[in-house]
Formats: C-alpha cells, structure tokens, sequence
C-alpha cells in the first residue's frame, strides 16, 4: 500500500521568512503524482502544487516550489516570502497508477507577524 | 471560477438518525470523490465515483453508509443510523479524469449527539 508521511506535525516561522515542509512517500510505481494541498482555518482544501514523477523539473507556483528527490523518494514544498495568509495545515499526497489518492497526516504552520 | 458545491455545511444529529449530504462536482468532471476527514488528520476517500459508477467503496462502512450518483452529475452520501464516531468533516472532491489533480469542496461538518 502507498503511503505519504509528513515528519513535522506543526511548524511556525515570523512572516518574510522563507519555510520547508518535507514529505516522504513510499511508491512501487513508476508513473505517479505528487501534491500538497493547503487548508486554511476555513477548511477548504486548495491545491497548491502538482508535481508529475517522470518530469525532473521541480515544480514552482509564485512563491512556492518544490524539491522533488526521485530516487530518495522525497517532496518537500518550500514557501518563500511567508506570509500571514499562508497559516494553514498542509497535507502532501500522491496518487499512483490508478489507485486512490493519499494523504500525509499534515503539518500545521503558523506564519506569525 | 467552477467550484465543487456541497450541502449543507453543517450538519447537528442525534445518533442512530439518518443523515445526507450532497455534493455537485465541477461541470465535466467525470470522477467524484467522497472523504471523511477527521480533525487533525488527513481525509481518507470513503467511495470513488467514475460516471455514475463505483470504482472504489473498500473504505466505505456498507452497512450504515450508502452513496449514489445516479445521472453522473452530483452524488448523495448518506448515513443511517449515525453514530458517534460519525462525528466528522465530510469532504467531496472532482477530477477530471481518475488521476486529475482533485478539487475539493468546502465540506459538510457533522456533529453525532
């Protein structure tokens, strides 16, 4: 079974700073994807960045990016620039060949002024 | 901007009542998603839907939940009885294909007295 684990429970940085968030999977599969999702205290789960496993590139979405480590099976999202906004839990997933999608259990950052 | 709508947003029972929640996907979306997200935690999908077929109900406690989507448009989940443990965030996401980055809805959270 696949699994997706997030080792930092909650996170707090001051605002402008840059923060990472790591995430581990595990994965037999060649063709995959990968994702963090943001969750605000509203409660809406937005995607913040996709990342597929055949393109090397590491994916970048305005002020977050990624560190896609294939071979170390690792996909940490780096936040640059924090900002108030950003407070959020954040959840890491992936989905593989046709199977379902899985969450990490999340972490919970706080940007703080 | 299409969103993925759900009702209601909040949802008070007693246990052993019934209770339903509904959800409209992005238009087009062929693939419908229920999850049960427990606070703190990641959300775990609950029935998969492609069209207005089960593609994956593993997860899914069959003899007090029950899901359809009957035009392959929007779906119902539905719990009877409810139980304590019922007490959760109830999630519908859509794609538009089975490994489509998902979007997700605001929610349904359900509180079992």
């Amino acid at each position: 079974a696949q699994t997706v684990t997030q080792s930092q429970p909650e996170m707090s940085v001051q605002e402008a700073e840059t923060v990472t968030l790591s995430c581990t999977y595990d994965t037999s599969e060649s063709n995959y994807y990968l994702f963090w999702y943001k969750q605000p205290p509203s409660r809406q789960m937005i995607l913040v960045i996709r990342q597929e496993a055949y393109k090397q590139q590491n994916a970048t979405e305005n002020r977050f990016s990624v560190n896609f480590q294939k071979a170390a099976k690792s996909f940490s999202l780096k936040i640059s620039d924090s900002q108030l906004g950003d407070t959020a839990m954040y959840f890491c997933a992936s989905i593989q060949g046709a199977q379902k999608l899985v969450f990490g259990q999340g972490t919970r950052l706080t940007i703080n002024p | 901007e299409a969103e993925v709508a759900q009702s209601p947003r909040y949802k008070i029972t007693e246990k052993s009542q019934a209770v339903a929640f509904w959800c409209d996907p992005i238009s087009g979306h062929a693939t419908l998603y229920w999850y049960r997200q427990i606070l703190g935690q990641g959300p775990e999908l609950l029935v998969q839907f492609q069209d207005e077929s089960v593609v994956d109900d593993s997860q899914l406690p069959k003899d007090r939940f029950s899901a359809e989507r009957l035009k392959g448009v929007d779906s119902t989940l539905k719990i009877q009885p409810a139980e304590l443990g019922d007490s959760a965030m109830y999630l519908c996401a859509s794609s538009f294909q089975s490994t489509g980055t998902q979007y997700f809805g605001p929610g349904t959270r359900l509180l079992v007295l």
